[in-house]
């Protein structure tokens, strides 16, 4: 089937370590996207990328690092230099172009990530 | 910058109540606006969306929201909720650049009574 996978689903860290979260989609999807969810917050966009080897930071991108050297790829890193890293993170991706049809975004299950 | 506002955090309702949760956006110009919803442990799914046209939008489960321009707002409604629709729901606005930077509100949680 076809759709949006996200690893690992939880996800516990030491603080000052860095850890990576992926994301694959078979969905044949240009542009892809990296939000944070916390309570109270709704969706924070921290990275998006439209085309392979090129991406753009979101509203939150500190402390994270992308790369995106496949289309259906878009890994998320979290850094040590985040400072509040434990959050609920969604990954997404959509059929890029013109106009951009909202309705074709598609999201991933999420990964917990939880600092100890 | 945009934004996307939506007024209540948490409603509570009992079945069959009446349903309205409040969005509201800043921007000026051309806007395309979009309501999802997360019911517990699943994923995000867009319920409706309003790109030009008729400002009453339908969507999915009998939801509908109305764009009302000259008060940039996007309010969603149901004129009587069930148990399964407890869920967060989530207002967005694309943002104006036209790269598909889709811009979330806070988010709403209903709850909704048997």
């Amino acid at each position: 089937d076809g759709g949006i996978t996200q690893s690992p689903k939880y996800l516990f860290r030491k603080e000052g370590q860095n850890v990576t979260l992926s994301c694959e989609q078979n969905l044949n999807h240009d542009a892809m996207y990296w939000y944070r969810q916390d309570p109270g917050q709704g969706l924070r966009l921290i990275y998006y990328s439209q085309i392979v080897n090129d991406f753009q930071k979101g509203d939150i991108a500190e402390g994270y690092s992308v790369s995106r050297e496949k289309k259906e790829s878009f890994p998320l890193t979290v850094t040590s230099a985040q400072k509040n890293p434990t959050a609920f993170y969604l990954c997404a991706s959509a059929h890029s172009g013109q106009p951009f049809s909202g309705n074709t975004i598609y999201f991933g299950e999420g990964s917990w990530l939880t600092v100890v | 910058a945009q934004s996307v506002s939506q007024h209540n955090h948490h409603v509570i309702l009992s079945e069959a109540a009446s349903l309205e949760l409040g969005c509201n956006y800043s921007y000026g110009g051309t806007v395309n606006l979009f309501w999802y919803v997360q019911y517990p442990g699943q994923h995000l799914q867009l319920l409706l969306k309003y790109f030009s046209g008729d400002p009453l939008v339908k969507g999915i489960k009998g939801f509908e929201a109305e764009f009302i321009k000259s008060k940039f707002s996007f309010n969603l409604r149901k004129p009587s909720v069930q148990w399964s629709d407890t869920a967060e729901y989530f207002c967005a606005v694309l943002g104006s650049s036209n790269t598909g930077k889709l811009i979330f509100g806070q988010g709403t949680t209903l709850q909704v009574k048997p």
